[in-house]
């Protein structure tokens, strides 16, 4: 059964940094692209980060690129998300997500329970 | 960046009811169109994959269709615990990877 298990959530000042993390189980983690998936409380669902299988490529929302980085550790299987000068718009459940393609990339079928990140002052 | 238009945004509907909605994307994605159900405090669950294909386990009253730029999502006989909002989301051309706003299928 995949599981992903997300962590790290909290409640951080403006301009703060925060690292979430997702905890893969249940399939070869590196055959697979990952993804965070962000929802503002009350709000629609936002993508914001992908990474390749092998870590290789990483793709990132416009309202994210050049704050918040995404990485994996294909040997603790294990997906982050390095989120630096953090504003309170950023505050949402995130979601790390598996890429239903193999190989590729395009969708979710396995999602975690999400983590809360709260940024207010 | 490709916008995913939904419509309507909620929808109030009766068990048995046949629900549809729609999906309109700014431009041609090809058939690269996914369909997500999401109950409240819940994670989403990806319910149709490439615009028309079931995900296992998901019940046969729901179904999709469509190609290019419009789309539909149908629920052919609404039961109690499919009440719940509804997304699409296309990836033809990432990043970014789009979703629509959203349907919210209440109870009448």
């Amino acid at each position: 059964e995949v599981q992903l298990v997300e962590s790290g959530g909290a409640v951080v000042q403006p301009g703060g940094s925060l690292r979430l993390s997702c905890d893969a189980s249940g399939f070869t983690f590196d055959d697979y692209a990952m993804h965070w998936v962000r929802q503002a409380p009350g709000k629609g669902l936002e993508w914001i980060s992908l990474i390749t299988w092998d870590g290789g490529d990483t793709y990132y929302a416009a309202s994210v690129k050049g704050r918040f980085t995404i990485s994996r550790d294909n040997g603790k299987d294990t997906l982050y998300l390095q989120m630096n000068s953090l504003r309170t718009e950023d505050t949402a459940f995130y979601y790390c997500a598996k890429d239903f393609l193999y190989d590729a990339f395009g969708g979710f079928d396995h999602w975690g329970q999400g983590t809360l990140v709260t940024v207010s002052s | 960046d490709i916008q995913m238009t939904q419509s309507p945004s909620s929808l109030s509907a009766s068990v048995g009811d046949r629900v549809t909605i729609t999906c309109q994307a700014s431009q041609d994605i090809k058939n690269y169109l996914n369909w997500y159900q999401q109950k409240p405090g819940k994670a989403p669950k990806l319910l149709i994959y490439d615009a028309s294909n079931l995900e296992t386990g998901v019940p046969s009253r729901f179904s999709g269709s469509g190609s290019g730029t419009e789309f539909t999502f149908t629920i052919s006989s609404l039961q109690p615990e499919d009440f719940a909002t509804y997304y699409c989301q296309q990836y033809d051309n990432l990043p970014p990877l789009t979703f629509g706003g959203g349907t919210k299928v209440e109870m009448k």
